[in-house]
């Protein structure tokens, strides 16, 4: 089974400011027939299911705000909000669909500072 | 715009069957380009995928619950189904449906979108 791992566990940002999350996995998620990784990123804020932010490791989910972005291949992956917004507090969290089971990163918890 | 909706017991005795329904509204559960999808999330947790299913009925399970889970899907209703024997307080958690969307052809996995608003079910006598 592949092992997602996310680092940090939680973080604390400036309104405005860089978060980075980052994203590892046990074995390699990269497709090389389609030259695609195979890693989706999600938010999920209190009471509500997680949503699809990035697809692909890199594509953004239509509607999602282009602060928002993807980078990464092979086994390391990062989240980047490159400006962070109140509205973006929220548990964030990495999934693999190359093999299965599918898998989910413990997730990284993210606050205003 | 699809919609799902998780419907059933929110309270289970321990060593029942927790039986919960997934309704799909705004599509059609015969699309050949998604999974149906069962995740779960204990409280204060992180995110279990339990396992998926096909129109047609082909399953996926997660091999660590496998021996206790049966997905079904009923197209003439658009609703799919989950079912998990034998169950203990470690199953008390927020079961989420979801459709999987598949990227190529090829793929038998996917990411998940859109989610339903998840059902608590916690197992307790």
């Amino acid at each position: 089974d592949i092992v997602m791992t996310q680092s940090p566990d939680s973080l604390a940002v400036s309104l405005g400011e860089r978060a980075t999350i980052n994203c590892k996995s046990s074995q390699n998620i990269l497709y090389s027939s389609n030259n695609k990784n195979y890693l989706a990123w999600y938010q999920q804020k209190p009471g509500q299911p997680p949503k699809v932010l990035l697809y692909w490791a890199s594509t953004r989910q239509s509607g999602v705000p282009d602060r928002f972005s993807g980078s990464g291949s092979g086994t390391d992956f990062t989240l980047t909000i490159s400006s962070l917004q109140a509205e973006d507090v929220a548990v964030y969290y990495c999934q693999q669909y190359y093999s299965s089971p599918q898998s989910f990163g413990q997730g990284t918890k993210v606050d205003i500072k | 715009q699809l919609q799902l909706q998780e419907s059933g017991p929110g309270l289970v005795k321990p060593s029942e069957t927790l039986s919960l329904s997934c309704s799909v509204s705004g599509g059609s559960i015969s699309s050949s380009s998604h999974h149906w999808a069962w995740m779960r999330q204990p409280p204060g947790k992180g995110l279990e995928w339990i396992g998926s299913i096909y129109y047609r009925g082909d399953t996926y399970y997660n091999p660590s619950l496998s021996s206790r889970v049966t997905i079904s899907v009923d197209t003439s209703t658009n609703q799919f189904s989950l079912r998990l024997s034998s169950v203990t307080a470690a199953d008390t958690a927020v079961y989420f449906c979801a459709s999987e969307i598949l990227g190529y052809y090829y793929d038998t996995l996917g990411r998940f979108d859109p989610w339903g608003q998840g059902i608590l079910v916690v197992v307790s006598s």
